[in-house]
């Protein structure tokens, strides 16, 4: 089945810019979608499709594609930001079903 | 607006099964979108494990198809996740979720999305020797 690749872990100093890219090839078939997840509490979606951001979510976060790789950047990370940010996609090698990246820890300094 | 809520046992003996509900409000279950679990493991990211859409068979993770089985129960608004043959390996938390799908077309060409936009809040399952 496919995969979505996640950088681990990533930082950023407050108030600047932070990429946080998912890669893999069924990403060239379906938008990503991006979830947030803060200890304790259950994902939140944040960023989906090609320019959908749920209401309530900040307009900091954004997200874009190229080729096979999806990216959510957010503009002007805030304290609150801090959390573990997951793509999903769906599968286009086996089962066609979900399928989640393995998650970024976003840093805020 | 839709909510999900998990329930079922917390506790649950190595070998034998695992069940849990999650119960849907604001929206009828036939509405024409996918219900879907995911799991977390302790630590550890996010897993899917399988969706059902209303009057079509379910789609399960290929690790765990031979031990899974999602249903939907019309009546009562809600639907079930069961998994057999438990270990320490499927301790985790479970969440139910709304998985819907959208469309961004242009020039007749469509590329599609899908995206959970309602959590339960999770059901945590340890399964004990």
């Amino acid at each position: 089945s496919s995969e979505l690749t996640q950088d681990p872990a990533v930082s950023v100093a407050l108030g600047q810019t932070v990429r946080i890219t998912c890669q893999g090839a069924s990403l060239t078939t379906y938008y990503a979608t991006w979830y947030q997840q803060k200890p304790g509490q259950a994902p939140v979606l944040v960023f989906y499709g090609r320019d959908n951001r749920p209401s309530g979510v900040p307009d900091r976060f954004s997200g874009s594609r190229s080729g096979d790789t999806a990216s959510l950047t957010i503009t002007g990370a805030q304290a609150e930001d801090e959390a573990d940010y997951y793509c999903n996609s769906r599968d286009t090698s086996g089962h066609h079903g979900v399928i989640f990246g393995g998650g970024t820890k976003l840093t805020v300094l | 607006q839709v909510q999900l809520q998990e329930s079922g046992p917390g506790l649950v003996k190595s070998s034998g099964t695992l069940s849990l509900t999650c119960a849907v409000s604001g929206v009828s279950i036939s509405s024409g979108d996918w219900w879907t679990w995911v799991r977390q493991s302790p630590g550890k990211g996010l897993e899917w494990i399988g969706e059902i859409f209303h009057g079509e068979s379910p789609t399960y993770d290929p690790s765990l198809k031979s031990r899974v089985s999602i249903s939907i129960d019309k009546p009562k608004n809600q639907f079930s996740l069961i998994l057999n043959s438990v270990t320490a390996a499927d301790t985790a938390i479970y969440y139910c979720a709304h998985l819907r799908r959208g469309s961004h077309c242009s020039r007749a060409t469509c590329t599609y999305y899908y995206y959970m936009d309602v959590w339960g809040t999770g059901s945590t399952v340890t399964v004990s020797s």
